[in-house]
């Protein structure tokens, strides 16, 4: 079975500053990754996800994130984070040989971006 | 249609009520899924439909009732229920149960308040 940890609940960071959302996951199998965001009283938004081939992963919106087999990490991060970055963010694992397995969430990283 | 739509935004209702919350897709997707969703937590995993058949349920009490008419409708139908059900409902989709190659897609919710 996968799991996800996220390792920070709260991440507050001022505007322009650069920040990074950490993702470990645990997996027997090969697997699929996702970063999911959720602005206030919205259900949850596709960020980015990685599915295979490069590692380096990015978003629309300038954020990315690696995916690292070996360190079995998928940290999300951005350069210069505005006040509209201001969400909850959930890293997300899937099972990369299909099955019956729903998605399984972490617990979310709150970020928080100060003017 | 890249979209999962849910009825009603808002829902009061008391603990004798009878309600309904509605979730609709027209991506073709084959799994759709019931979350209920706390402040500040992570999304919990409520119901599952694969294929118009109900594939897994978490353990909810029976005050909840899902329901799959068509591969495009899944409802929640509420009965008695107490004030600590109240928080945000939200459905999604997806081609397989694992998500595949496009995660799951969300619907904006459904704030449930009961008093």
């Amino acid at each position: 079975a996968q799991s996800v940890t996220q390792l920070d609940s709260q991440v507050p960071v001022f505007e322009e500053a650069p920040v990074e959302l950490r993702c470990n996951y645990s997996s027997s199998v090969s697997v699929y990754l996702f970063w999911y965001v959720q602005y206030p009283n919205q259900g949850l938004q596709l960020l980015l996800k990685y599915l295979s081939g490069s590692t380096l992963v990015e978003s629309i919106n300038g954020f990315e994130a690696e995916f690292n087999k070996s360190q079995t990490s998928f940290h999300l991060r951005k350069p210069s984070v505005h006040i509209s970055d201001t969400a909850e963010y959930f890293c997300a694992v899937s099972d990369h040989f299909g099955g019956n397995t729903p998605l399984v969430f972490g617990k979310g990283t709150r970020l928080s971006v100060i003017a | 249609d890249t979209e999962v739509t849910q009825t009603p935004k808002h829902l009061v209702m008391g603990m004798t009520n009878k309600k309904s919350l509605k979730c609709e897709q027209h991506m073709g997707h084959r799994a759709m899924y019931w979350y209920k969703q706390k402040a500040k937590k992570p999304p919990e995993l409520m119901f599952v439909y694969s294929y118009e058949k109900l594939s897994i349920n978490e353990s909810v009490p029976s005050r909840f009732s899902p329901e799959c008419p068509n591969s495009s409708l899944l409802n929640l139908h509420l009965h008695a229920l107490q004030p600590e059900d109240s928080a945000l409902y939200l459905c999604a989709s997806s081609q397989g149960v694992t998500g595949g190659n496009y995660g799951y897609t969300f619907g904006s919710g459904t704030r449930l308040t009961v008093v």
